[in-house]
C-alpha cells in the first residue's frame, strides 16, 4: 500500500527564500510529525500533529518555521527567509492514531539545500 | 538534560561479535520505547519495540529498566548488514508525541 510520500524530494534554494515542504501522511493516520535532520546528525523535532488538536510546536526553531495540517491529511511545513543553516533533510511521519505505541512511519524526506 | 541521549559511537565490530548500545530517557511519564534503524541517507524503520518484560527478535534483545530509566538493544552475531544508525525512540508520557535519540552508529566489518 502506499507509504508516507513527501515532496519534493530535493529543493536547492537561496538564501533569504520562502520554501512549502509537502507532506502526504498514510490515510487514516491520525498523528504527523515533522523533523530536521541534519548532515550526521540525528532526528529534531520540529511539530507534531494529532488530529484536530492544537499541534505541538515546542520544536520548532524560530518564527521563520510554521506548518499546517488540514483534518488529517496533507501537512505543509514553510520556512521562510531560509538561511544556509536550514539545510538539512526534512523527514516526516505518520501514525495510526493516539495511541503511544503505535509506530511512526517515515517518508523519504526532502533534502534542501540552501545556497 | 537531553529527553534522550544515545552514545554516538560510532561501533566499529567484527562479524560474528555481540554488541549493546544503551539509551536513557528523562522523562519517567514514558511509556513506549522503541528501536529504529536509519541506513545512510534513508529514512529510519522500526527495528523493534521495547516491551516491559523485555523482548527478542532473532538475533536483536531489547531490554527496558523504568527503574533507571533507560532501555538497551543487544545484537548478537552480527551481520555486515546489521551497519547501520540505531536510534532510540520514547514518546513523551500517555500521548503519541515522540523523542528521538540522536542515534549510535554501528559498522560491522569482515
Amino acid at each position: 500500500g502506499a507509504g508516507v510520500s513527501q515532496s519534493p524530494s530535493n529543493k536547492v534554494t537561496e538564501k533569504g527564500k520562502d520554501v512549502e515542504l509537502r507532506c502526504d501522511p498514510i490515510s487514516g493516520h491520525t498523528a504527523l510529525y515533522w523533523y530536521r535532520q541534519r548532515l550526521g546528525q540525528g532526528l529534531e523535532f520540529l511539530i507534531y500533529f494529532q488530529g484536530n488538536s492544537a499541534p505541538d510546536k515546542s520544536g520548532l526553531p524560530s518564527d521563520r518555521f510554521s506548518a499546517e495540517r488540514t483534518g488529517e491529511s496533507v501537512s505543509t511545513l514553510t520556512i521562510q527567509r531560509t538561511q544556509q543553516e536550514d539545510s538539512a533533510v526534512y523527514l516526516c511521519a505518520s501514525s495510526l492514531s493516539v495511541r503511544h505505541t503505535d509506530t511512526q512511519y517515515f517518508g523519504p524526506g526532502t533534502r534542501l539545500t540552501v545556497l | 538534560r537531553k529527553e534522550v541521549e544515545q552514545d554516538p559511537g560510532p561501533f566499529n565490530v567484527p562479524e560474528g561479535a555481540t554488541v549493546a548500545f544503551n539509551c536513557t530517557y528523562s522523562n519517567s511519564a514514558s511509556q513506549s520505547f522503541f528501536w529504529y534503524r536509519q541506513d545512510c541517507r534513508k529514512e529510519p524503520k522500526l527495528l523493534m519495540s521495547v516491551y516491559s518484560s523485555g523482548n527478542e527478535d532473532g538475533r536483536f534483545t531489547a531490554q527496558l529498566n523504568r527503574a533507571s530509566q533507560y532501555i538497551s538493544l543487544l545484537i548478537r552475531d552480527s551481520k555486515l548488514s546489521d551497519s547501520a544508525t540505531y536510534l532510540c525512540v520514547v514518546n513523551m508520557g500517555n500521548n503519541n508525541d515522540m523523542r528521538f535519540g540522536a542515534g549510535t552508529r554501528l559498522t560491522v566489518k569482515p
